[in-house]
């Protein structure tokens, strides 16, 4: 099992253009999140699914949407990136909101 | 606000010392309690967890202490090894919410 996989690892962008970033899961996970990493700021939860067909906002939400395509992926999408949103991106799944998080290996976004 | 409060920032222990991280919260719907730990580049694993109904929680090396009168609960590390430098978040969730609220961090440098 790969577990929670994230592409891409690394991006550049300029301010203002847009990108998708890619989250799956392989182990039957119902729910499945967003969070942002900031220095010295610990983990902000950023989206969250609890379960297929459905999303709700977590802390900072603003200047992001996500898709939860099917049970495996969740995608997190910037439609026109600033560079307060300059960050490591980790997506997680879990049985369910009281089951422990596994998180992926992240994707460092600079944008310039 | 900060729902986590996470003490200290930073840490250096020598070999085979104890380590002792803090966290605070105020938010008293907490009702779950993990500790993630997070080497470079990676993404944060979940290390040892406790609900508020137990005082104390032990795995191998590492012990949860919980104090929910003063809403304290805290990671010890006995016999750090350098292999456990890394950087360690406490967190909590609410009982009505989905997702994590996480301190600030502390990096833990054990010296040989």
């Amino acid at each position: 099992n790969a577990g929670v996989t994230q592409t891409p690892k690394f991006q550049v962008l300029k301010t203002g253009q847009s990108m998708t970033l890619q989250c799956a899961q392989d182990m039957n996970h119902n729910s499945m999140y967003w969070y942002r990493q900031d220095p010295g700021m610990g983990l902000r939860l950023i989206y969250y699914s609890a379960s297929e067909g459905t999303t709700d906002k977590g802390e900072v939400p603003n200047g992001y949407n996500v898709s939860r395509l099917n049970k495996r992926e969740f995608s997190l999408r910037l439609e026109s990136a600033a560079p307060s949103q300059t960050s490591v991106y980790f997506c997680a799944s879990s049985e369910g909101r009281n089951n422990e998080q596994f998180f992926g290996p992240g994707t460092r976004l600079t944008v310039l | 606000q900060q729902q986590v409060k996470q003490s200290p920032q930073s840490l250096i222990v020598q070999k085979g010392g104890i380590s002792i991280i803090n966290c605070a919260y105020e938010n008293t719907a907490f009702d779950y309690f993990p500790w993630y730990q997070q080497f470079p580049g990676k993404g944060p694993a979940l290390l040892i967890a406790i609900r508020p109904d137990v005082s104390e929680k032990k795995e191998g090396r590492f012990t949860i202490s919980f104090n929910k009168s003063a809403k304290q609960f805290s990671l010890h590390i006995m016999d750090s090894q350098p292999g456990d430098s890394a950087t360690y978040f406490c967190a909590a969730r609410s009982g009505g919410a989905d997702g994590l609220t996480f301190g600030k961090g502390t990096h833990l440098i054990i010296q040989p």
